[in-house]
């Protein structure tokens, strides 16, 4: 069982809402991820904190804004998504660094209607 | 660019053989690791191999690395019905910064009872 846990499991919003995407790990970790999966694809990086800080954004759109509040917490917070970013959003964690295991929570389902 | 590209990209196989999944990769990496997804799951990581290592084993697992040709084999043996998931390769690119994994297309295996 993974010790990443993420919130909620499905979430329906609409592309004026505002809603977020929540990630918990309590594994001394002090790096922490976002990724996104489409369907039938492999996951693509969005963000990666280390140390509570941004240290990757792979250009991520501004209507995706992460927040890392704490070393054991990963939010995504979500406004005026598209249709097109509907996808299964995971969050990781790891030993900061390099070369260490990346460990994934079971993913959050965002629907955008 | 995908850093990582794996084939086949799917295989079927019967309760008791051995499954072969390869991973091909462009650039200088750190170290690969390889994951498992069950459908609509989240990743399970199942080994990691440091780009100085050659082979390393993990129960029914068997994955190598050679860094010459760069690509890598992942050999689950003696398959089981439960073994049926798409299996990712992931590199961990040594231009890259740290902690950006770049996974492969993944290969959807099927073992059938």
């Amino acid at each position: 069982d993974t010790e990443v846990t993420q919130t909620p499991k499905h979430l329906v919003m609409g592309m004026t809402n505002k809603k977020s995407l929540k990630c918990e790990q309590h594994m001394g970790h002090r790096a922490m991820y976002w990724y996104k999966q489409k369907a039938k694809k492999p996951p693509e990086l969005m963000f990666v904190y280390s140390y509570e800080k941004l240290s990757i954004n792979e250009s991520v759109p501004s209507r995706f804004s992460p927040e890392c509040p704490n070393s054991s917490l990963l939010n995504l917070h979500l406004h005026a998504l598209q249709p097109e970013d509907s996808a299964l959003y995971l969050c990781a964690s790891s030993r900061a660094g390099r070369g260490n295991t990346i460990y994934f929570g079971e993913g959050s389902w965002l629907t955008v209607v | 660019s995908q850093q990582g590209e794996e084939d086949p990209q799917a295989l079927s196989i019967q309760e008791g053989e051995n499954a072969t999944m390869n991973c091909s990769y462009k650039t200088s990496i750190n170290n690969l690791q390889w994951y498992r997804q069950n459908s609509g799951r989240g990743l399970v990581h199942l080994i990691l191999i440091r780009s100085n290592e050659r082979e390393k084993h993990s129960g029914r697992l068997r994955v190598t690395l050679d860094t010459s040709k760069k690509s890598s084999s992942l050999l689950i043996t003696a398959s089981r019905a439960a073994d049926t998931a798409s299996y990712f390769c992931a590199t961990d690119a040594s231009k890259n910064q740290g902690g950006k994994l770049i996974f492969g297309q993944g290969t959807e295996l099927s073992v059938k009872p």
